[in-house]
Order: structure tokens, then C-alpha cells, then sequence
């Protein structure tokens, strides 16, 4: 079946500029996270939605970044007057459930860079 | 804030060659932890879920320890190949999320 895609798989912008980025999970999977990884670290979390709900928003760097999940399906994060300290790896995955030994299911990510 | 650590950073094997990397993560409140395969321009691949003290676990010539009490997994590949090129990821999930550790580059050389 199909996995979790993510568009666009590159994205390029000028600082300052807004930026919208695309996640679709995995057909029935109610869990859906982002995480973003900056140059030479492992991935870092943002942020976890159950359903339509973001259930913990605690890794978003700064109020330029928000997410949304209006029919607790496909996900969009966005990011206002984007930096240069925001270029990396905007990834997203998906889990039947949110238990701590579920697995979560990653799509190829996005790579955003601020010019 | 969790800290999860791998080492080495980057490892260049030959093809054949056996090699194994280590996860260190916090051996309080421990309840899984996730190995992952991201090669490059693809999705990470989930290799393993590791839950027990004592567990291990194997997928082809890829197999995993864990040891809770003092902290860390070790992950071993048995006789590389130049297709398991990329890094590998161990997370620490004691919630909702995924904490990473900085992740080992494999790179096997024909």
C-alpha cells in the first residue's frame, strides 16, 4: 500500500518569504508527526497530532511555525517569515496508534532552504 | 530534555566486513527504543522496536541488543554489503515522541 509522501521533496525560498509544507499520511493512521533535521543531527520533533487535534506542540521552535490538520488526514505545516536558520529536512510520519512501542512510518521529507 | 547519543559518527567498512555501532540513551523511565535505516533521498526505514532489557532482535544480517539497566543497544551487521550504505538512527520514545540520537553513517566500499 502506500506510504506516507510529502510534497514538495524540495523547496527553495527567500528569507522572509511563507512556505507551506504538505504531509500525507498513511489511509487510517490517526497519529501524524513532523520532525526536522538540521545538517549533521538526527531528526528533532515538532509536533504530534491525534485525529484533528494537536495533541503536543512542544518542539516548535518559535510562533512563525503552525500546523494544521483540519480532517485529521493530510497535514500542512507552515512557516512564516522564514530564516536562514530554517533550512533542513522537514520530515513527517504516521502511526496506527500512538503508543510508545508503535511504529511510526516515514515519509522522504522536504527539503526546505532559505536563501 | 533526553539525550540520546550514537557512535561513531561515520564508519567506512569494507565490503564483507562485520560491524556493529552503539545507542546510548537514558536507562531511567525507559519504555522503547526504535532503530531506523535512512539512505539517502528515501524514507527512513523502521529495522526494529526494542522494549525488553535483554531483547534481541534480527532482520537478514542486521540484529540488535538492548540492555536497559546500563543504557544502550548495540546494532551489528553481519558481512556488509555496499546497498546497506546510510546512516542509521536510534530514537528513544518515552511519550508521544521520537527523541534521535545523531545517527552513524555506514559506508561499505566495494
Amino acid at each position: 500500500g502506500a506510504g506516507v509522501s510529502q510534497t514538495p521533496s524540495n523547496k527553495v525560498t527567500e528569507k522572509g518569504k511563507y512556505v507551506e509544507l504538505r504531509c500525507d499520511p498513511i489511509s487510517g493512521h490517526t497519529a501524524l508527526y513532523w520532525y526536522r533535521q538540521s545538517l549533521g543531527q538526527g531528526p528533532e520533533f515538532l509536533i504530534y497530532f491525534q485525529g484533528t487535534g494537536a495533541a503536543d506542540d512542544s518542539g516548535l521552535p518559535n510562533d512563525r511555525f503552525f500546523a494544521v490538520r483540519p480532517e485529521g488526514s493530510v497535514s500542512t505545516l507552515k512557516i512564516q517569515r522564514t530564516e536562514r536558520g530554517d533550512s533542513a529536512v522537514y520530515l513527517c510520519a504516521s502511526s496506527s496508534l500512538a503508543g510508545v512501542t508503535d511504529t511510526q512510518y516515514f515519509g522522504p521529507g522536504t527539503r526546505l532552504t532559505v536563501l | 530534555i533526553l539525550n540520546v547519543e550514537q557512535s561513531p559518527q561515520s564508519l567506512h567498512v569494507q565490503e564483507g566486513d562485520s560491524t556493529n555501532f552503539t545507542c546510548s540513551f537514558p536507562s531511567s523511565n525507559f519504555y522503547a527504543l526504535h532503530w531506523y535505516r535512512w539512505e539517502t533521498a528515501k524514507s527512513p526505514e523502521a529495522l526494529f522496536v526494542m522494549t525488553l532489557n535483554g531483547d534481541e532482535k534480527k532482520k537478514g544480517r542486521i540484529s540488535a541488543t538492548l540492555n536497559t539497566k546500563e543504557g544502550y543497544s548495540y546494532l551489528y551487521i553481519k558481512g556488509s554489503q555496499p546497498e546497506d550504505s546510510a546512516t542509521y538512527l536510534c530514537a528513544f520514545n518515552a511519550g508521544n515522541m521520537l527523541t534521535f540520537g545523531g545517527g552513524t553513517r555506514l559506508m561499505v566500499k566495494p
